[in-house]
């Protein structure tokens, strides 16, 4: 069983919804969590970082890290068809010197125009 | 300000040859990761460099090896390639140490055939 899982969609959803993207993980060490957005044959994006528990916002995107459960999730609000691509969740360690990310498999998103 | 940079884009080998991928950091960053992503799958950990020394390996073969320069730049060797090796190839750059927030590079593509 992969430490990270995500469920790999497609997720196809109009304009101007709102799109929950989710990851559950069972390594209780991860304490750092992103969400990288990756368009075809590109590398990831960085979009959101989040410590520990708790939620952050950033313009159209809200990350929610939820460590009791296992649990994280990325809100995107009024969805425009820019944002089609493939969603990664990714998590590390806080050991120190231990920064490697562990990703899940990506959700492949559509906004539909 | 520039981001991570990558070359070559584009390889194509044959198996048995052997390759050398380039990567510079973002600017102010030290500390350089490599990891493969291939076609359709999420990106997987090669390994970490910082100040030179390769300080943490994912679970990959000893044909991989690394360097990082004292500049910070990176290079990424593969020898005895095998057609599994064919994969987008991606540089991802943070500053220090236990501090996830990776930027990543666009990728080189690498064919084997």
């Amino acid at each position: 069983q992969k430490e990270v899982e995500q469920d790999p969609g497609p997720l196809s959803v109009p304009e101007g919804a709102i799109v929950s993207l989710n990851c559950t993980y069972s390594n209780s060490a991860f304490q750092y969590f992103m969400w990288y957005r990756q368009y075809s044959r590109k590398g990831p994006e960085l979009l959101m970082y989040t410590y520990s528990s708790g939620n952050k916002e950033d313009g159209r995107f809200t990350a929610q890290v939820d460590k009791s459960s296992k649990y994280i999730s990325l809100f995107i609000r009024d969805s425009q068809p820019s944002d089609s691509a493939t969603y990664l969740c990714a998590m590390s360690a806080d050991d120190f010197g231990n920064e490697k990310l562990t990703f899940g498999t990506g959700t492949r998103l559509t906004i539909i125009p | 300000d520039a981001g991570v940079t990558q070359s070559p884009t584009h390889l194509i080998k044959t198996r048995g040859q052997q390759v050398t991928l380039r990567c510079s950091p973002k600017s102010g960053h030290d500390t350089v990761s490599w990891y493969q992503q291939a076609l359709g799958q999420e990106p997987q950990f090669i390994f970490q460099y910082y100040e030179e020394e390769e300080r943490q390996r994912g679970n990959f073969p000893d044909r991989f090896s690394g360097h990082q320069f004292p500049n910070y730049s990176s290079e990424l060797n593969v020898n005895a390639l095998l057609l599994g090796d064919s994969a987008l190839y991606l540089c991802a750059s943070s500053f220090g140490l236990g501090y996830n927030e990776q930027f990543f590079g666009p990728g080189t593509r690498l064919t084997v055939l």
